[in-house]
Order: C-alpha cells, then structure tokens, then sequence
C-alpha cells in the first residue's frame, strides 16, 4: 500500500495569514492526488483534485501544488470558516490511501 | 442536487453482522463506481472497499476482505455493504462514497455517515 504521510498534523494560525501544509507519498504518484477538508462533525469534501485542480465553488484562497512524491496545500488568507481537519489522499493505486491529516486551528 | 444517505448502522456484539444501505440520488448512480469509506471516532480516514459502476469489480482493504462485502442494485439507485464477523476495532462512522468513472478517481460526494459500534 502506498503510504500518505502529513505534516504538521496541526497548526494554530491567525486570520489572515497565509497557511502551508505538505503530504508525502511513500513513491511516485504522478499528480493523483486529491485534498479534502473536513469540518467538525461533517462529513470531507473534496477541494482540490489532480494535485492542482480546484473543484467548482471553491474559494481562490486555497491551492494545491506538487508532483511525485511531494505535495503541498495552502490558504493565502486563513479565514474563521477554515477551521478543519485537511487529508490528502492518493488515487494512483488501490487501495486508495488518505493522510492521517493536518488540524487547522485559529491562533 | 446529488444526496447519498445511509442507513442500517446500530450497536452489535462483536461476532455479529450488519448490512448498511446507501440510497443515491440527483446522478445516474450505474455512471459511476462507488465506495466505503470509514472513520473511527476521533481518528482519520480508511478506505474500506469499492465497487465498479456495473458491479463486475470490487476491491477491499486488507483489514476487511474476507468479512464484508460490497455490492449495488443500479435499478434501486442503491449501494451497500455487508459487514460480518464484526470487531471492536469496526467501530466508525461509515461513508457511502460517490467516485467517477474508475474506482482510481477522487469522490467528489460523500454521504453523512451511519454509526456502527461493534461492542459488548
């Protein structure tokens, strides 16, 4: 199985600051990567596809970057409706293998 | 407006069984593959099993082959897993997940989940 592993698992930010976070891929993946937000008690979903791609509705603070085995995900301007847990997860090869996740809390 | 709602979830003794049922709406559910994905209370996300768009293929994660099985009946527009021979580590929300043409794609859809808690 491919192993996802993310980091940091959590962090504390203030509104507006500019937000990364990575995942790494235990070997290649290409860009099949997807990143999904999940907000206490609700259930994930998706934000960013083919590493880069952002779904339709999804606001142009977020981004997604990387290819291989490196990827990295951002919030230009953290805002109070952020408030998640974010996982990537791999679709190169099944099992299909999610992150174990980065909090994203408000400082 | 796509809606995935599961149902069946429960309390039942480890050894026990239980069938959960996702009922889809808003798409062509025999378009797509779907899934089962799982989160035990307070930790991350599994993937559990998934299911080509005609039923011809299905896979499971190693921690569950053998003891659940995933299957759909396009004209209900319905998905579901059979879970048996259940542990304690089985306890988790379960999602009914909707993915795209092959089971290698994102989900785009998930549903709201049901409990299942595996426990004496």
């Amino acid at each position: 199985d491919i192993q996802m592993t993310q980091s940091p698992s959590s962090l504390s930010a203030s509104v507006g600051d500019r937000v990364t976070f990575t995942c790494q891929a235990s070997q290649d993946i290409s860009n099949y990567l997807s990143w999904y937000q999940q907000k206490p008690g609700k259930a994930p979903k998706l934000l960013i596809s083919v590493a880069s791609n952002l779904e339709t509705g999804v606001p142009s603070r977020f981004s997604g970057s990387g290819s291989g085995t490196y990827f990295t995900f951002t919030i230009s301007s953290l805002q109070p409706e952020d408030i998640a847990t974010y996982y990537c997860q791999q679709y190169d090869n099944l099992p299909l293998t999610f992150g174990g996740g980065t909090k994203v809390e408000i400082k | 407006e796509v809606q995935l709602v599961e149902s069946g979830g429960g309390l039942v003794q480890p050894g026990g069984s239980l069938r959960l049922s996702c009922s889809a709406s808003g798409f062509t559910l025999s378009t797509y593959s779907m899934h089962w994905v799982r989160q035990a209370p307070g930790k991350g996300l599994e993937y559990v099993s998934g299911i080509t768009s005609n039923g011809d293929d299905t896979y499971y994660a190693e921690s569950v082959r053998g003891r659940f099985t995933i299957s759909r009946d396009n004209s209900k527009n319905t998905l579901y897993l059979q879970m048996s021979r259940l542990r304690p580590e089985d306890t988790a929300v379960y999602y009914c997940v909707k993915g795209q043409p092959t089971l290698l794609d994102p989900f785009d859809y998930w549903g709201q989940g049901t409990l299942v808690t595996a426990s004496s």
